[in-house]
């Protein structure tokens, strides 16, 4: 059982480049999430999904698109890469969208030159 | 819009020690969730409360829920090598945002 997969776990972008960092999940959760992490912020909450065609903004949702076209896929677009997003993002997911543990993903190292 | 704050955000200890950290929030909430994080991973699960007053036990751990429902508590007792990371709360209020809290990051003196 894979769990929640990231990929790619490294990435380094130049400014102003686009790409999507990619997450699935096969435990048939209906939420999903995209945190980022900086040092001394915590995780900051950027898109979430409720399910399949759903999905809102976080704390910190600009410069980011989702999309949600399968219970399994929740890509995180970066569409013009800023130095600012250099960082850690995680994916999460839960069975539902409330009440329920999160199942983190390894995480994606990102770096913005 | 909601916030959690969690203090201290570091904390050093000897081998042994006891210590507590703290989570508030700054609205009422439906649950509250606890996550550790070692150096290089991944958030992990620890345990959730619900209930107003609610005490939990992971062996050396004990999670609290304020009556409120507005702060928790995780107490470490006889604190080991082992416990090294970030501990992290997490809340969620009216809506389906699970926020999370800075984190408190504990080292240990063996």
């Amino acid at each position: 059982n894979a769990g929640v997969t990231q990929t790619p776990k490294f990435q380094v972008l130049k400014t102003g480049q686009s790409m999507t960092l990619q997450c699935a999940q096969d435990m048939n959760h209906e939420y999903m999430s995209w945190y980022r992490q900086d040092p001394g912020m915590g995780l900051r909450l950027i898109h979430y999904s409720v399910g399949a065609g759903i999905t809102d903004q976080g704390e910190v949702p600009n410069g980011y698109n989702v999309s949600r076209s399968t219970t399994e896929d929740f890509p995180l677009r970066l569409l013009s890469a800023a130095p600012s997003q250099t960082s850690v993002y995680f994916c999460a997911s839960s069975r539902t969208a409330s009440n329920q543990p999160q199942h983190f993903g390894d995480g994606t190292r990102l770096s913005i030159l | 819009g909601q916030q959690v704050m969690q203090i201290p955000q570091y904390q050093h200890v000897q081998e042994g020690e006891d210590f507590t950290t703290y989570c508030n929030s700054s609205t009422t909430l439906s649950n509250i969730q606890w996550y550790k994080q070692r150096p290089g991973g991944h958030p992990v699960f620890l345990i959730q409360l619900v209930k107003s007053g609610e005490v939990k036990k992971q062996k050396r751990l004990t999670f609290q829920f304020g009556e409120a429902k507005k702060n928790s508590s995780l107490h470490i007792t006889a604190t080991q090598t082992t416990d090294v990371g970030t501990y992290f709360c997490a809340g969620q209020g009216g809506s389906e945002k699970l926020v999370f809290g800075k984190g408190m990051k504990l080292t240990v003196n063996p």
